[in-house]
């Protein structure tokens, strides 16, 4: 079956620190990765994805490149700010596969001024 | 624009009361989806629509009650629920189901539902 392992929570940081969020997947077939970004009260938003080996997804200074070899999407962000602040999901899908998406357990960012 | 719409943001309800929870999209998306997402907690999958066709029930109590009207609006109605039911429902669009590429799902803003 398909799944996602996402890195533990909650995680702090101090504003302009670098930030990774680590993700590995198993999937049947060839999926296509996303994360992303709850920030409190509110629903998912798409943070950035990637379709294919070695793609790069980015979007407001976050970015993640689909690693293949090492079935992994990692979110990573060179400076990260105190509006940063969020839930962050990794999640997967599979062509032809009807249920879409399958979630990480999400990971809970913090980030301190 | 990839926006979903979902009213209302907040509901209270009692046990024996009827609602609806509503969902909107203008993005021409032929998918749509409904979710429930507990505190601290990935969404979970309820239902899928495709076409305007139900085509997942991931085994949803009988309380909760999808309706697809047309291609742009998506209903859940809620009778007789459980304060274990409170939670924020999220629904989801995408171009289509099960297609190659793996279309991407745009998820609204919620409703925060509470059973008391």
């Amino acid at each position: 079956g398909n799944s996602v392992t996402q890195m533990e929570g909650p995680v702090t940081l101090s504003e302009e620190a670098f930030l990774t969020i680590n993700c590995t997947y198993t999937a049947t077939g060839y999926p296509s990765l996303f994360w992303y970004v709850q920030y409190p009260g509110e629903g998912l938003q798409l943070l950035l994805k990637a379709t294919k080996a070695d793609d790069k997804g980015s979007n407001k200074g976050f970015e993640a490149t689909y690693r293949k070899e090492t079935t992994s999407f990692h979110l990573e962000k060179g400076s990260v700010q105190v509006s940063d602040s969020a839930v962050y999901f990794c999640a997967l899908s599979v062509s032809g596969s009807a249920r879409q998406l399958t979630f990480g357990s999400g990971t809970q960012l913090t980030v301190l001024p | 624009d990839t926006e979903v719409t979902q009213t209302p943001k907040h509901l209270v309800m009692g046990m024996t009361n009827k609602k609806s929870l509503k969902c909107e999209q203008h993005m021409g998306h032929r998918a749509m989806y409904w979710y429930k997402q507990k505190a601290k907690k990935p969404p979970e999958l309820m239902f899928v629509y495709s076409y305007e066709k139900l085509s997942i029930n991931e085994s949803v109590p009988s309380r909760f009650s999808p309706e697809c009207p047309n291609s742009s609006l998506l209903n859940l109605h809620l009778h007789a629920l459980q304060p274990e039911d409170s939670a924020l429902y999220l629904c989801a669009s995408s171009l289509e189901v099960g297609t190659s590429g793996g279309h991407t799902q745009y998820f609204g803003p919620g409703t925060r539902l509470t059973v008391l």
